[in-house]
């Protein structure tokens, strides 16, 4: 069964410094890759889509990569600050009819001064 | 102001009962979902719909029903046969269901269970 995988463990870093989170998934092929972000006891936002064609997509401070080959994204956050802490979650999708987002368990990100 | 509205924030309810989640969207959205969140697991699926009068069971639809009778409102009931229904639930819209169709996310609705 198709299945997604990111760091359960919460990653903390400097305020300033870049976040790394990562995406793997399995038995899986999307055209498409979306990342969300949710904060305790909301909703989760969009924030970012990739295509299987796209090696890089970049958003102000946010940048997304796409590997078909690995079966990877990757998602950085530079110059970090203790506002992008949340939780960021990746969601896998395919193309053509009805394509249901497979959202993986997401990553805690905590930033500190 | 558009977007996605869940009511009510909180809601408790005794073993036995049935209860109604509501989602109501003024984005013009056609397709609607609900999705079940649980402590250190990922969104599960319930139900969605694609258009009014029509919905699909999504990947956890047991002991749960829906209705869209309009465009706008899309809710769920938890019924008596779910077993463990005390979670946190997540009502989403998008435009369509394709691939690039991103979901925009209600508030959410935190449903104990006494």
């Amino acid at each position: 069964s198709q299945k997604i995988e990111q760091n359960s463990e919460a990653l903390n870093i400097q305020e300033g410094k870049t976040a790394t989170l990562t995406c793997n998934y399995t038995n899986y092929s999307p055209a498409y890759l979306q990342w969300y972000r949710q904060d305790p006891g909301r909703g989760p936002v969009f924030l970012l889509l990739i295509r299987e064609n796209e090696k890089e997509k970049r958003k102000e401070r946010l940048k997304v990569t796409f590997d078909t080959t690995l079966k990877q994204s990757l998602f950085h956050i530079t110059a970090s600050q203790p506002a992008d802490s949340a939780t960021y979650l990746c969601a896998p999708t395919g193309s053509g009819g009805y394509n249901k987002l497979i959202f993986g368990a997401g990553t805690r990100l905590a930033v500190h001064p | 102001d558009g977007g996605i509205t869940q009511s009510p924030k909180y809601l408790f309810r005794k073993e036995g009962q049935n209860v109604t989640l509501s989602c109501e969207q003024n984005l013009n959205h056609d397709a609607m979902y609900w999705y079940r969140q649980d402590p250190g697991q990922g969104l599960r699926l319930i139900y969605y719909s694609q258009i009014v009068n029509d919905f699909q069971k999504g990947d956890i639809a047991e002991g749960y029903s829906v209705s869209r009778e309009k465009k706008e409102s899309f809710p769920l009931t938890v019924t008596s046969a779910q077993k463990n229904p005390t979670a946190f639930y997540l009502c989403a819209s998008s435009r369509g269901v394709g691939g690039t169709d991103t979901q925009y996310f209600g508030p959410g609705t935190r449903l104990t269970v006494l």
